[in-house]
């Protein structure tokens, strides 16, 4: 039981470059999160998936496209990379749909990308 | 809209004190709290959580936060802290997603 996996570990992008961030769990949980951690700001909410099929929008979307190719795995891309884009990338499941206040969210070990 | 603050950016004990780390949210209704700890180069860890009843919550490594409804906030305490606490700590408040604190970083002096 591995629970959550992210590849890469690092990235090194020049800016308009794309690439996708894979994450998959084997926990068999409904939901799944990608996060970016920046200095000073804690974690934000890319977008999420409460379920097979289905994904929205958390806090800051922008520049990023994500699919929830089935119920393990929930892939980000970014089509164009930016500067502003170099992060620590959080991929996260849980148990529950989005109704589920009280889920606790698994989280994986991050991507490091640097955006040249 | 939901917020979380962490007053303290970095905070630095000595082996064996007492520690309590600040969380203050705003949100309307009863909140879902949330700490957890990451540690350098790792994801995050949930050392507890608060959805209701009790307001002094149990987690794990020793870990314990009290939920104060009048004072809007979720502290983080441990009574002895030992070197390998030493870490990130990050609270978080949930409705339909979560919205977390920026952290506070803790260091354990010998």
């Amino acid at each position: 039981n591995a629970g959550v996996t992210q590849t890469p570990k690092f990235q090194v992008l020049k800016t308009g470059q794309s690439m996708t961030l894979q994450c998959a769990q084997d926990m068999n949980h409904n939901s799944m999160y990608w996060y970016r951690q920046d200095p000073g700001m804690g974690l934000r909410l890319i977008y999420y998936s409460a379920s097979e099929g289905t994904t929205d929008k958390g806090e800051v979307p922008n520049g990023y496209n994500v699919s929830r190719l089935n119920k393990r795995e929930f892939s980000l891309r970014l089509e164009s990379a930016a500067p502003s884009q170099t992060s620590v990338y959080f991929c996260a499941s849980s148990p529950g749909t989005s109704g589920g206040r009280g889920d606790t969210q698994y989280f994986g070990p991050g991507t490091r990308l640097t955006v040249l | 809209a939901q917020s979380v603050t962490q007053p303290d950016i970095h905070i630095t004990v000595s082996e064996g004190a007492s520690l309590e780390l600040r969380c203050n949210y705003s949100y309307g209704a009863t909140p879902y709290l949330f700490w957890y700890v990451q540690s350098p180069g790792q994801g995050l860890q949930l050392l507890l959580k608060y959805f209701s009843g009790d307001t002094l919550v149990q987690g794990i490594k020793g870990f314990e936060a009290e939920f104060k409804r009048s004072q809007s906030s979720f502290n983080l305490r441990k009574p002895s802290v030992h070197w390998s606490d030493a870490a990130e700590y990050f609270c978080a408040v949930r409705n339909n997603d979560m919205r977390f604190g920026a952290g506070t970083r803790l260091t354990v002096k010998p």
